[in-house]
């Protein structure tokens, strides 16, 4: 059974860059032929789309976060990872990685505050 | 930017009713469009992929149609347990969108 579990920190400082883990358990990113993503939601609002990458590192990236996200995948360690940098209060939301371009397998979700 | 406009953006009704939700996309994403179930604290489930189908394990009175523009997600008969937020997506395009999501409630 695959499983996803996001790990990082909860509470970072504005201006400070977020790094968030997405550890896959039950199959092996290498192996597999799917898309990972990281997908958001910020507190009493809906879902945001942040990005998703392939197996072999190629990525694509929402245009409203684009210049401040970048993912990457650790075949070695079995996770792919997201950063976003310069962050403000808006960026406070719950984190969330899936498997899949129809996002069919997701992580639990991680809370990220931003606030000093 | 493909962008997905879902409503109603809630609805309370019934144990026993029919509730449907629609979603326009802004363009024609052919049958690209997912259809999940969000509780409040729980990742969100897949319930339907390519518009119309059945994710493994999802009860039969969940349903999707459409193609091209228009969609619309079915709960034949609503149950206790299907109270959630429910959101339409789509893939077809970078990048991803989801509508802005339907509270369901029961009366």
């Amino acid at each position: 059974q695959v499983q996803l579990q996001e790990s990082g920190p909860g509470l970072v400082k504005p201006s400070q860059t977020l790094s968030l883990t997405c550890s896959v358990t039950g199959d092996s990113i290498s192996r597999a032929t799917y898309y990972w993503n990281w997908v958001r939601q910020p507190a009493g609002k809906g879902l945001e789309w942040i990005g998703r990458l392939y197996s072999t590192g190629r990525a694509s990236y929402n245009p409203s976060l684009k210049s401040r996200v970048t993912m990457s995948v650790d075949t070695s360690k079995n996770h792919f990872s997201l950063n976003l940098t310069t962050l403000t209060a808006a960026d406070t939301a719950v984190y969330f990685c899936a498997r899949g371009i129809q996002l069919s397998i997701w992580g639990q979700g991680i809370l990220v505050t931003v606030s000093s | 930017d493909v962008q997905m406009t879902q409503s109603p953006s809630s609805l309370s009704a019934s144990v026993g009713d029919r509730v449907t939700i629609t979603c326009q996309a802004s363009q024609d994403i052919s049958n690209y469009v997912n259809w999940f179930q969000h509780k409040p604290g729980k990742a969100p489930k897949l319930l339907i992929y390519d518009a119309s189908n059945l994710d493994a394990g999802v009860p039969s009175r969940f349903s999707g149609s459409g193609f091209g523009t228009e969609f619309s997600f079915t709960i034949s008969s609503l149950q206790p347990e299907d109270v959630a937020t429910y959101y339409c997506h789509q893939y077809d395009h970078i990048p991803q969108a989801f509508g802005q999501g339907t509270k369901l409630e029961i009366k």
